[in-house]
């Protein structure tokens, strides 16, 4: 089976700019996370997708956005791009009955930085 | 606020050396325990995971896990490491219908030849 895959690989910006990371869950998947990896803080939970809804946020401001499609692939919006936000952001996907106790299954990421 | 902490940051055995890594967290009530690796190159992959009933769960590649409720822990391990199991290794909680799946740090394990 395919696995989750994150487009592109690498992304440069430079500060104010505005990025777009696309993710496509295993067939079958209907919940997409999102996390970003930053250097030294470890795995942050960044969103939850579920049947095109956004169900719960982490601890992250209002730039960092996204939205699930109708083939439950995703996208992570991160506007006004601050050099902090250089990272590894991680897409997972789950089924989603009794998602809590799902295993969630990672994609290899989008090197974001910054410039 | 959950945290998930890993004692550990780098650990060094030799070939067929036990392993335990330790994973504590601070969640009360009902929690879902799973242990990640990266290997070097990789993308996240589950070894194991706790949801209920028996707290000694069995992973791939013979590791193993032990849900201690009373100590809010979940340690990983192996009675004789490989070469190949050198990689960084996860702990995460998940409870409740908000997904919020807390990991910890990490443990990065190398295992010499």
């Amino acid at each position: 089976e395919a696995g989750v895959t994150q487009s592109p690989t690498h992304l440069i910006k430079t500060r104010g700019q505005q990025a777009t990371l696309r993710c496509s869950p295993i067939s079958g998947h209907t919940s997409v996370y999102w996390y970003q990896q930053a250097l030294g803080l470890g795995l942050q939970f960044l969103l939850w997708y579920d049947e095109g809804e956004e169900r719960n946020r982490g601890n992250f401001p209002p730039r960092f956005s996204g939205r699930q499609f109708p083939n439950y692939s995703s996208e992570l919006n991160v506007n006004a791009l601050e050099l902090e936000d250089s990272a590894l952001y991680l897409c997972a996907s789950s089924f989603r009955i009794y998602s809590s106790n799902q295993p969630q299954h990672f994609g290899d990421g989008t090197r974001l930085s910054i410039l | 606020a959950q945290s998930v902490s890993q004692h550990n940051h780098h650990v060094i055995l030799s070939e067929a050396a036990s392993l335990e890594l330790g994973c504590n967290y601070s969640y009360g009530g009902t929690v879902n325990l799973f242990w990640y690796v990266q290997y070097p190159g990789q993308h996240l992959q589950l070894l194991l995971k706790y949801f209920s009933g028996d707290p000694l769960v069995k992973g791939i590649k013979g590791f193993e896990a032990e849900f201690i409720k009373s100590k809010f822990s979940f340690n990983l391990r192996k009675p004789s490491v490989q070469w190949s199991d050198t990689a960084e290794y996860f702990c995460a909680v998940n409870r409740g219908s908000k997904n919020d799946m807390r990991f910890g740090a990490g443990t990065r394990l190398t295992v010499k030849p």
